[in-house]
């Protein structure tokens, strides 16, 4: 069965610190990974988007890495900020049904000042 | 601005009763998706459409129904609410194409009681 799975399931960090969420799949054939952020009582927004061919992505002070060999990818937070507390979600595409997206069930990280 | 907007934010029903949340998106995209969101898992697709006059299920499609009659709205439709239907409901659309991104709206809240 294809899943995703995401640790820590939560996480608590100082402001200003780094941190990195981990993603797992097994969904094969694989088409694209990616991350979303979802704030509380909001819809995700789309962090990065990254095929297989890809092995980073960044946005701003999020990087998002993927090695399709070991089915992993990691989001990393550079110098977090108060505004960075929200549910992060990996996201992964099967090849044959590029709209079928399959979701993690998500790292609720939490920035303390 | 193109947004896509779902309504109402919240609602409580009774069981046994027809409920029908509404998603309009203004993005002129073709794909437009139905999930749901509980603790403990991912979102679950409910059901999704490629564009006018086409609809399929997803993964959770019992006792939810959906019809695409323009390009703008898919409402989704609890034919007779269950317990079971408490969840968070998120409506998103996409243009077509593997690795195009997906819109979300703020989701609806709905409680059965």
């Amino acid at each position: 069965k294809n899943q995703v799975e995401q640790s820590p399931q939560s996480l608590i960090i100082l402001e200003g610190k780094n941190c990195t969420l981990q993603c797992n799949y097994t969904v094969s054939p694989f088409s694209n990974l990616r991350w979303y952020k979802q704030d509380t009582g909001r819809g995700p927004v789309s962090l990065t988007i990254m095929t297989f061919s890809e092995n980073t992505k960044s946005n701003g002070r999020y990087t998002a890495t993927l090695d399709a060999d070991t089915k992993q990818s990691s989001l990393h937070i550079t110098a977090s900020q108060l505004s960075d507390s929200a549910s992060y979600i990996c996201v992964v595409s099967e090849m044959d049904s590029s709209y079928k997206l399959i979701f993690g069930s998500g790292t609720r990280l939490l920035v303390r000042p | 601005d193109a947004e896509i907007t779902q309504s109402p934010r919240h609602k409580i029903t009774e069981t046994g009763r027809q409920v029908t949340l509404a998603c309009h998106q203004t993005w002129n995209h073709n794909n437009m998706f139905w999930y749901r969101q509980d603790l403990g898992h991912g979102l679950r697709l409910i059901h999704y459409s490629y564009g006018v006059q086409d609809t399929n299920k997803g993964e959770v499609s019992d006792g939810y129904s959906v019809s695409r009659s323009n390009t703008e709205d898919l409402p989704l439709t609890l034919e007779s609410a269950a317990s079971s239907q408490t969840s968070v409901y998120f409506c998103a659309s996409s243009e077509t194409g593997s690795k195009k991104g997906y819109t979300f709206g703020s989701g609806t809240r709905l409680t059965v009681v």
